[in-house]
């Protein structure tokens, strides 16, 4: 059975610094996303991630994906306080469009 | 805002009740996702189609079941409800059939007493 476990499940840090996120898969895939989701609100995709080795950025988020090691990562440069949220990770299944989520990391960025 | 609907944002409702959850994807988007929110299991993807045709299957139980009509809208049918199927149901749109961009709507919130 996929298991797909993110880590830390919290996470609390200061303005300024960096940190990364991580997404940890237990069978085949190349296809693994991120979203983000605000307190009482929908989600949002952040990166769609389709090979090994494929690396994406928008702003302060970088993610990046190795399908050899089973693992994606989520890194955080420079935080502010606006990227406070809630991070998923999800690994499509045998590449069949059949998502697998991660329990999610809630990220509080702190002044 | 998405671009994408649902209706209604709130339903309260009794367990053996049936409900039917609607989502109207973003203009030009082909393919309709549902997932399940809840604080038990986690985020959940239970169906999708593309294009009025079934394409993925996640963990979709037996007592659900959705399609999408011909104007591309989709419903979410869920039946027998039990105090656990309580959480919020989201759709999401996308232009093709395969991995790319989603565009999530803002929810249902499902309370089953």
């Amino acid at each position: 059975e996929l298991k797909v476990e993110q880590n830390p499940l919290f996470l609390s840090m200061q303005e300024g610094k960096n940190y990364t996120i991580y997404c940890n898969y237990s069978t085949t895939s190349d296809r693994l996303y991120w979203y983000r989701q605000d307190p009482g609100k929908s989600l949002e995709s952040l990166f769609v991630l389709l090979s090994n080795g494929a690396v994406k950025q928008e702003g302060r988020l970088m993610a990046s994906l190795d399908t050899k090691a089973r693992l994606s990562t989520l890194h955080i440069t420079a935080a502010v306080h606006d990227l406070s949220a809630t991070y998923f990770c999800a690994v499509d299944l045998y590449n069949n469009n059949d998502m697998r989520f991660g329990a999610g990391t809630r990220l509080t960025v702190k002044p | 805002d998405s671009g994408v609907t649902q209706t209604p944002k709130h339903l309260i409702t009794a367990t053996g009740q049936r409900v039917t959850l609607r989502c109207s994807p973003r203009s030009g988007d082909l393919s309709v996702y549902w997932y399940q929110q809840s604080l038990d299991q986690g985020l959940q993807f239970l169906i999708q189609y593309y294009n009025g045709e079934e394409r993925a299957k996640g963990n979709i139980l037996e007592r659900f079941s959705a399609q999408q009509f011909p104007d591309l809208h989709s419903e979410l049918n869920l039946s027998s409800l039990e105090l656990g199927d309580s959480a919020l149901y989201f759709c999401a749109s996308s232009v093709g059939a395969g991995v790319e961009t989603q565009y999530f709507g803002p929810g249902t919130r499902l309370l089953v007493l």
